[in-house]
Formats: C-alpha cells, structure tokens, sequence
C-alpha cells in the first residue's frame, strides 16, 4: 500500500495553523470496520512520539491543538497553533495491510 | 509507567551479527505485540515486521527476510532483533515499539556496519 504525505516540507510562523495530508493507495478500512492510520511526530535525534491512532484519537499526553480527521483513504493531521515544541518531522502509518508503510514525512519548519 | 528501554549502539564489521534488545516495563509484557522499525541515517521510518509475544510467532516484511529474526525472552519481558550477516546498508537506528496502537517506542540502538 503505499501512502502518498504531503508536503514534504511546511514552514511556519508560531501560531499559524497547520495541516498535513496522509493518502493511501487503498482503503484502511478493517474487516472490523476500525481504520488503522497513526500519526507520530519526530524531534532530530529522538524516538518518534505517537500522537493520533485510528485516525482520530488522541494519546494521553497529547495537547488537543492537534487534531486527526478523515476515512478510507484520505487523512489529515492538523494543528490549530503551532507551538515550538511541534517543529520536527511528522509521519502517518498505514497498519491495516502488511506490510505496514508510512508515509515519507512533513518537515514542520520556521518560516 | 509504561517504558521500552533498548540496548547500546553498536559497531560492527561487515559479515558479523548483531542481537539488539527491547525491555518492557509498567504493562503485562505478553498483552501487546511488539514492532520493529528501521531509520536508516536521514531517511524515514521503515516497518520491518513484528512479533506476537504470546505466541513468540514472527512476521516480517519481505525486505526483512533471511538475515533478520525476531525472538522473545518472555520471562524477561524482552524483545530482540538478531541481524546476521551484516551489510553496510544495515547502518541504521532500530527501534521497538508497542502494538496494537503504536503507543509506546523505544529509544532506539544505532547500528554501524564498517569495515
């Protein structure tokens, strides 16, 4: 399956909302009817930390300016006000078909 | 609360093996599958395939077949991905994160591979 994100690269000024696309080539969609697709953000030299699962729930710990929305196919991660600590790299995962794909990454950046 | 605490870097030759380790903790070791993903240097992550760590059963993407095996220490709560026959385009950070949800990752073992 693959996962098309984009952009690759977002600059922003802090305070700026911003969004992210995450498209998959084929439904995420289970069987169970839950659609697998998570959103995980990567600071440089860090572990990536999970932020959204099944599209739209967020982990505990997670503040609620972000937000995941969307179905089947077609996703979107978005923050209302970027804060500092949100710059970095985010990703999407596909976990519905094996094998698992995620998406090549957002560079959320300064302008 | 709920940690994944992985082993040290490693420096290896072309050839050799390799056995990194994934400790839980804070959560029932057996309730959760455990995934293993590669981050080559600069580069996005990579799924490499999981292990169902009730029933030690393995599943690996078809990139992550042959030199790599994934086994349990349940006893331990440890997860380990053993790479044989390392390759230069091994070079990469490993890390272990916690199914169903991906909730939990591990810090991550950076593995050289140079001659």
């Amino acid at each position: 399956v693959l996962v098309t994100q984009t952009p690759s690269s977002l600059p922003v000024s802090l305070g700026d909302q911003a969004s992210i696309s995450c498209k998959s080539s084929k439904s995420l969609v289970h069987n169970n009817g839950i659609t697998y697709l998570a959103w995980f953000l990567q600071k440089p030299g860090q572990l990536p930390q999970s932020l959204i699962h099944t599209v739209s729930n967020r982990f505990s710990g997670v503040p609620d300016r972000f937000s995941g929305s969307g179905s089947v196919s077609d996703f979107t991660l978005k923050i209302s006000r970027v804060e500092p600590e949100d710059l970095g790299v985010y990703y999407c995962l596909q976990y519905v078909h094996y094998p698992y794909t995620f998406g090549a990454g957002t560079k959320l950046e300064l302008k | 609360q709920i940690q994944l605490v992985q082993s040290g870097p490693e420096l290896k030759k072309p050839g050799e093996s390799v056995k990194i380790s994934c400790k839980a903790s804070g959560y029932t070791f057996t309730d959760y599958a455990m995934h293993w993903v590669k981050q080559a240097p600069g580069k996005g992550l990579k799924w490499m395939g999981w292990i169902n760590t009730y029933t030690g059963k393995p599943t690996y993407a078809d990139d992550f077949k042959g030199r790599f095996v994934f086994s349990l220490e349940a006893s331990a709560s440890t997860a380990n991905l053993q790479i044989s026959n390392l390759k230069n385009e091994d070079t990469a950070t490993y890390f272990c994160a916690r199914g169903l949800q991906w909730s939990h990752w591990g810090q991550g073992v950076m593995v050289t591979v140079s001659s």
